[in-house]
């Protein structure tokens, strides 16, 4: 089973439409969770980072559910422009050599249609 | 301004030969990574460092080599010993290691003939 798994999609929805996607995490000594968008052939972009409360930036909603070991990310009123691939990234406690190792998912695909 | 630079951007090279691809950084970030992507796959950890000087193994760090020999530089070579070097790489640093904000450079396109 992957640390880190992403339903890779695409999700293809119109302009204006509501979307959410979830991660699923293994580990349950999963410390930090973040939000990374990457558009085609460029490089990923810090979105969010996920609070254990839930945090919100704009049309972006970002959820954490320790129980479940998911973390999700909302985005209302869809633009063309948030077309793009989502990755969910999740940060393990510290180990041995006291490095906090970084795991990303492989990505949600997102089609926004006019 | 601050920010990671990758060089070359697109690189094609014969195969059995040994590729060097190039990662600045002056944001004065202790570490940097390595990583590698396939299409339609996640990133994969090749390489890190946590101080200059110094370096580990990632997830897939055979047939890659590196070095930090200066902060600001994390040189990759991909030796003729990777067997698939096809692939998207791509340089990142972090501010600090609990930091979850990868600072990523605009990445080299790796294309073997």
């Amino acid at each position: 089973r992957k640390e880190v798994e992403q339903d890779p999609g695409p999700f293809n929805v119109p302009e204006g439409a509501t979307v959410a996607f979830n991660c699923t995490y293994s580990n349950s000594a999963s410390q930090s969770f973040f939000w990374y968008r990457q558009d085609c052939r460029k490089e990923p972009k810090l979105l969010m980072s996920v609070y254990s409360s839930g945090n919100e930036d704009g049309r972006f909603t970002a959820q954490l559910n320790r129980a479940s070991q998911y973390i999700s990310l909302l985005i209302r009123d869809s633009k063309l422009s948030d077309s793009a691939t989502y990755l969910c990234v999740v940060i393990l406690a510290p180990r041995m050599d006291s490095s906090y190792k970084l795991i990303f998912g492989s990505g949600t695909r997102l089609l926004v249609r006019p | 301004d601050g920010g990671i630079t990758q060089s070359p951007k697109y690189l094609f090279r014969k195969e059995g030969q040994n590729v060097t691809l190039s990662c600045e950084q002056n944001l004065n970030h202790d570490a940097m990574y390595w990583y590698r992507q396939d299409p339609g796959q996640g990133l994969r950890l090749i390489y890190y460092s946590q101080i200059v000087n110094d370096f580990q193994k990632g997830d897939i760090a055979e047939g890659y080599s590196v070095s930090r020999e200066k902060k600001e530089s994390f040189p990759l070579t991909v030796t003729s010993a990777q067997k698939n070097p096809t692939a998207f790489y791509l340089c990142a640093s972090r501010p600090g290691i609990r930091s979850g904000e990868l600072f990523f450079g605009e990445g080299s396109r790796l294309t073997v003939l």
